[in-house]
């Protein structure tokens, strides 16, 4: 059965450092991962999706994962904090039946 | 604007008393789902429908009802609702199989007391 595992319950950077927010998948076939962010009562928007083409994949507002099979991770980075990437981040996997598979979140908190 | 649009935004109500949360797509996809989230619990599948008439249980189908007559539209039904369905409630929409990313709408958050 697919899985994710976001290893960090919290994050806390400064802004204008490097973002790193942890994710490991489970999954006995080549996934189709995600990351979503969900911003203090708001809906869940996609920043970036990896579907077996190239494993360095760029999203929306500068973010970008690289899916490592050999680790089973697929980490989403940023170079340089914002004060608007504060929200809560979901890596996410479709499992057999299409069903998306969350992890249980990432909160980013940026500092001033 | 591709969106899938959720109605209400907030909804109070009373136990017992049947609700409907509508849930509309405009870009002709196939695949229709909704979640609800709960704190400490995350977001879990309540219902899914692959196509028109073609709907199927998730991990939390008991106490809702769906129905999916036309392609753009996916309403969650819970016919007599009680306290533990206060949640936040999301739909959302994908072309076919989902692997290109689904689209969400902006949330229900409801009340049931």
């Amino acid at each position: 059965a697919q899985s994710v595992t976001q290893l960090d319950s919290h994050v806390s950077v400064s802004e204008g450092t490097p973002v790193l927010l942890r994710c490991n998948y489970s999954s006995s076939y080549s996934p189709s991962l995600f990351w979503y962010v969900q911003h203090p009562n708001k809906g869940l928007q996609l920043l970036l999706k990896y579907t077996s083409a190239a494993t360095l994949v760029k999203g929306i507002n500068g973010f970008e994962a690289e899916f490592k099979k050999s680790e089973t991770s697929f980490h989403l980075t940023k170079p340089s904090a914002h004060m608007s990437d504060a929200a809560e981040y979901f890596c996410v996997v479709i499992d057999s039946s299409y069903k998306l598979i969350f992890g249980s979140g990432t909160r980013l908190l940026v500092r001033p | 604007e591709a969106q899938v649009t959720q109605n209400p935004r907030y909804l109070i109500t009373v136990t017992g008393k049947k609700l409907t949360v509508t849930c509309s797509q405009n870009m002709n996809h196939e695949y229709m789902s909704w979640y609800r989230q709960d704190p400490g619990l995350g977001l879990r599948q309540i219902y899914y429908s692959m196509n028109v008439e073609v709907t199927d249980k998730g991990d939390v189908p008991e106490g809702y009802k769906v129905s999916r007559k036309e392609k753009r539209n996916f309403p969650l039904i819970l016919e007599s609702p009680s306290p533990n369905q206060t949640s936040l409630y999301f739909c959302a929409s994908s072309l076919s199989s989902g692997h290109m990313g689904y689209t969400f709408g902006s949330g229900t958050r409801l009340t049931v007391v």
